[in-house]
């Protein structure tokens, strides 16, 4: 079975530039998540789809960052304009439900570097 | 409060040996879920290993098992027989209730070093 997709693995972009990031989760998991790796941390939600429909944002910084999960499968995470403090690996992962016990399985993430 | 914390920032540990890396959390939830992942030098994270609270038994998936003491709300992970490969960022999570949406909570990661 495959895993979670992502790309593109490596972006540097200056500041105040646009990126996007892709991301295709296992086949059949109606959760998605987006993660933000700030280097040092732990993982912190960005955002929370469920099927095509927003179920958590509350941590995205909605002022520069916005999420689409169209038709219920693939998801894009966009960033514009970005900060130095963008600076991060974003990780998404997906689930097959939402409950406590369904385990999320995590893709390779995007490696971000803004200058 | 810190809903998971991981107070080993480093450890390190001989190859074939066995090692615990610790975490403890804090919830009022009688209903929650714990999760180990390992993240390599590549940057995804695996999954190693589940406990749920109403679980009577410790965890094991192979030579990974979770040392679970409810009452002194730990979760520490055992690796036994440690391998080269086992050297990465560990991190301890936590997801709250069983309505669902609910945010998956990670500790700040344990470096575990392997040696020969």
């Amino acid at each position: 079975e495959a895993g979670v997709a992502q790309s593109p693995r490596y972006k540097i972009i200056e500041k105040r530039q646009s990126v996007a990031f892709w991301c295709n989760p296992i086949s059949g998991h109606a959760t998605l998540y987006w993660y933000q790796q700030i280097l040092g941390q732990g993982p912190k939600l960005l955002i929370q789809f469920q099927n095509n429909g927003v179920v958590d944002d509350s941590q995205l910084p909605k002022d520069r960052f916005s999420a689409e999960r169209l038709k219920g499968v693939d998801s894009t995470l966009k960033i514009q304009p970005a900060k130095l403090e963008d600076s991060a690996v974003y990780l998404c992962a997906s689930s097959f439900g939402s409950k406590g016990t369904d385990t999320q399985y995590f893709g390779p993430g995007t490696r971000l570097t803004v200058l | 409060a810190q809903k998971i914390t991981q107070t080993q920032p480093g450890m390190f540990v001989q190859e074939k040996e066995a090692v615990t890396l610790d975490c403890t959390y804090d919830t009022s939830d009688p209903s929650y879920g714990l999760f180990w992942y390992k993240q390599p030098s590549s940057g995804e994270m695996i999954f190693l290993i589940y406990q749920g609270s109403y679980d009577q038994q410790n965890a094991t998936e192979g030579r990974y098992s979770l040392n679970f003491q409810k009452a002194r709300k730990s979760a520490n992970l055992v690796i036994s027989a440690s391998q080269l490969g086992d050297s990465a960022m560990y991190f301890c999570a936590m997801r709250e209730g069983d309505g669902g949406f609910q945010k998956l909570v990670f500790g700040t990661g344990t470096r575990l070093l392997v040696s020969p």
